[in-house]
């Protein structure tokens, strides 16, 4: 079964500074997805950073960036220029591909979370 | 585009009582997900349908949830008796597609704050 750890219970940064957020997983497939979720105190969970595994290049949304290193089993979140809006727990979740489909069905895995705090 | 709704917000029963949960996925969407979270924690499915039927309820206990998606289109989550241990967020999301697809994003409701007494 894959796993997902989140070592960073909290994290703090300061405004326009930069972060990262870390997260390995365990998984025997050579084939997956990686994504960033962001849930603010709403509870609403929104997609941040989506990175699929057969790709080397690292994924980039504007200020999200991710360092996906797959023989580590490793996949990092950097956050930019942090703004105040960036505070929330960030989640790290893994999903396998259609191919490998059997017990997870393609749901998301989770990490416990990492909650972030940005000081003006 | 409307996203995901979920029905209510807030909820607060006794243990032994009875609660059910309501989500309306984004229109078109074929695959619905009910997720746990415990606070403190990520979240966990439940369960997973695809149109109106199960993909995959492996870690729904049985005993006390129930689910269904009637017609393919709303979800709703039922427990009885609700136990102490149940107190969590209940989310709902949704996606294009589930089997097909798996870069597919899932989109996630508000959720439903369950405390049970």
């Amino acid at each position: 079964a894959q796993t997902v750890t989140q070592s960073q219970p909290e994290m703090s940064v300061q405004e326009a500074e930069t972060v990262t957020l870390s997260c390995t997983y365990d998984t025997s497939e050579s084939d997956y997805y990686l994504f960033w979720y962001k849930q603010p105190p709403s509870r609403q969970m929104i997609l941040v950073i989506r990175q699929e595994a057969y790709k080397q290049q690292n994924a980039t949304e504007n200020r999200f960036s991710v360092n996906f290193q797959k023989a580590a089993k490793s996949f990092s979140l950097k956050i930019s220029d942090s703004q105040l809006g960036d505070a929330a727990m960030y989640f790290c979740a893994y999903r396998s591909t259609p191919l490998n489909y059997g017990g997870s069905q393609g749901n998301l895995i989770f990490g416990k979370g990492t909650k972030l705090s940005v000081k003006p | 585009e409307a996203g995901v709704a979920q029905s209510p917000r807030y909820k607060i029963i006794e243990k032994r009582q009875s609660v059910a949960f309501w989500c309306n996925p984004i229109s078109g969407h074929a695959t619905l997900y009910w997720y746990q979270q415990i606070l403190g924690q990520g979240p966990k499915l439940l369960i997973q349908f695809q149109n109106n039927g199960v993909v995959d309820d492996s870690q729904l206990p049985k005993d006390r949830f129930s689910a269904e998606r009637l017609k393919g289109v709303d979800s709703t989550l039922k427990i009885q008796p609700a136990k102490l241990e149940d107190s969590a967020v209940y989310l709902c999301a949704s996606s294009p597609r589930g089997l097909a697809g798996g870069r597919y994003e899932q989109y996630f409701g508000p959720g439903t704050r369950l405390t049970v007494t």
